[in-house]
């Protein structure tokens, strides 16, 4: 079946440093891939998304490739803000009319001034 | 910008009770959506619901769990006799089509004592 792997956190980091939060997946046939983030007290917001290989999401600031031969979907920022400071959570959606999501366990990112 | 909205943010229950988790969706949306994650562990598909019946569930949806759009707003999760297990955060989410991503509710979060 569908699974989605993240790097176990927490991950700490200083204010302007450069983010990576890997993310591996397996599905069958060629998936949607997902980044939701989940700000304290809030629910799990769409952050980026790519529906094919080789395809770049972004959006503020964060970017993930879709890379097919690495069954990879890795969130990178270059320089983050105390504000990023959330759970990130990877999904992919692999078919099917009912467009159900599967999630990895999320990584928590705490970023100090 | 338009949201999905949970009641109540925190429910307390004793085991052996009945609870209903309230849900309102994005008016426009026709696939709904419940997911659950247990503290520390990942978030897990429930149910999709689309054109008033379930259209897929997952082994953890068993005859305990049911769900309801009972006025064509609202969206409800009921769990008919609470376990100690039960105890998570419950998310609902709502979507049109999945390359616009799901929209989520902020979520409920059930402790079962």
């Amino acid at each position: 079946g569908d699974s989605v792997t993240q790097m176990e956190g927490p991950v700490t980091l200083s204010e302007e440093a450069f983010l990576t939060i890997n993310c591996t997946y397996t599905a069958t046939g060629y998936p949607s891939l997902f980044w939701y983030v989940q700000y304290p007290g809030e629910g799990l917001q769409l952050l980026l998304k790519a529906t094919k290989a080789d395809d770049k999401g972004s959006n503020k600031g964060f970017e993930a490739t879709y890379r097919k031969e690495t069954t990879s979907f890795h969130l990178e920022k270059g320089s983050v803000q105390v504000s990023d400071s959330a759970v990130y959570f990877c999904a992919l959606y692999s078919g099917g009319s009912n467009y159900k999501l599967t999630f990895g366990k999320g990584t928590l990112l705490t970023v100090n001034p | 910008e338009p949201e999905v909205t949970q009641t109540p943010s925190h429910q307390v229950t004793q085991m052996g009770q009945e609870v209903i988790l309230r849900c309102v969706p994005i008016s426009n949306h026709l696939y709904f959506y419940w997911y659950r994650q247990i503290l520390g562990q990942k978030v897990e598909f429930l149910v999709s619901f689309y054109n008033n019946e379930i259209s897929e569930k997952s082994e953890i949806f068993d005859d305990q769990f049911s769900v309801e759009r009972p006025d064509g707003s609202n969206f409800t999760l009921k769990i008919r006799s609470t376990k100690l297990e039960d105890s998570a955060m419950y998310f609902c989410a709502s979507s049109g089509q999945i390359n616009y991503g799901y929209t989520f509710g902020s979520g409920t979060r059930l402790t079962v004592v």
